[in-house]
């Protein structure tokens, strides 16, 4: 059974702090991982997709980096704002088909 | 707009009654997605197509669920004789090859 886990499940933080979290996920057969952002009744977004090991995305105050031998990605917001808020998952492709993965999330509340 | 649009986007019907989505994908896409999600939890995969072919059915869903995409654009979800479980947040997502995934805003079904 192909698991992907995050961690922490939930983070609360203040304004201004920056904050990361872990997306764990089979080594073998790595082809991507994906991480989306995912507000309260929204659909989710679209962060990054990374592919190679050691590969690092940067998008405005979030980054993420990759390693693929040990099987971990970590996604970072610099300077955590509350409109930051949201569940970050992330989402591992498997199989010929490459049906994705899900982890259940880390849900960040950033207090102003 | 060019991001994936879901029809409706509310639903409400009574237990027993037939509902049907409809998704409409970024039109270069040829993966189109199918989930579904409930109050915190991520994104449950349902089901996939590659252009009008169904490659992939989740062993959750029962035969009371069926989607087609006839045409490799648009897809529908068709749920037959709702029950309370099946309330939920229906999400579409489409994808060019096995790359990032982009949703919809989703379905919220409402089974009173």
């Amino acid at each position: 059974i192909l698991n992907v886990e995050q961690s922490p499940q939930s983070l609360h933080v203040q304004e201004g702090d920056s904050t990361n979290f872990t997306c764990s996920f089979p080594s073998s057969n790595f082809y991507a991982l994906h991480w989306y952002r995912w507000e309260t009744a929204k659909s989710p977004e679209a962060l990054f997709v990374m592919t190679l090991n050691g590969d690092e995305k940067k998008k405005g105050r979030i980054s993420a980096t990759l390693n693929t031998k040990e099987g971990y990605s970590y996604l970072y917001i610099k300077g955590s704002q509350p409109e930051d808020s949201a569940t970050y998952l992330c989402a591992f492709p498997v199989g010929n088909n490459r049906k994705l993965i899900w982890g259940l999330g880390t849900s960040l509340a950033v207090n102003p | 707009d060019t991001g994936v649009s879901q029809n409706p986007r509310h639903k409400i019907t009574k237990r027993g009654q037939n509902v049907t989505f409809r998704c409409d994908p970024i039109s270069e896409h040829n993966r189109l997605y199918w989930y579904r999600q409930t109050l915190g939890q991520g994104p449950e995969f349902l089901t996939y197509f590659q252009n009008e072919a169904q490659l992939e059915k989740s062993r959750l869903l029962s035969d009371r669920f069926s989607a087609e995409r006839p045409k490799g654009s648009f897809s529908t979800l068709e749920i037959q004789r709702t029950e309370q479980g099946d309330s939920a947040m229906y999400l579409c997502a489409s994808s060019l090859g096995p790359g990032l995934g982009f949703f919809g805003p989703g379905t919220r079904l409402t089974v009173l």
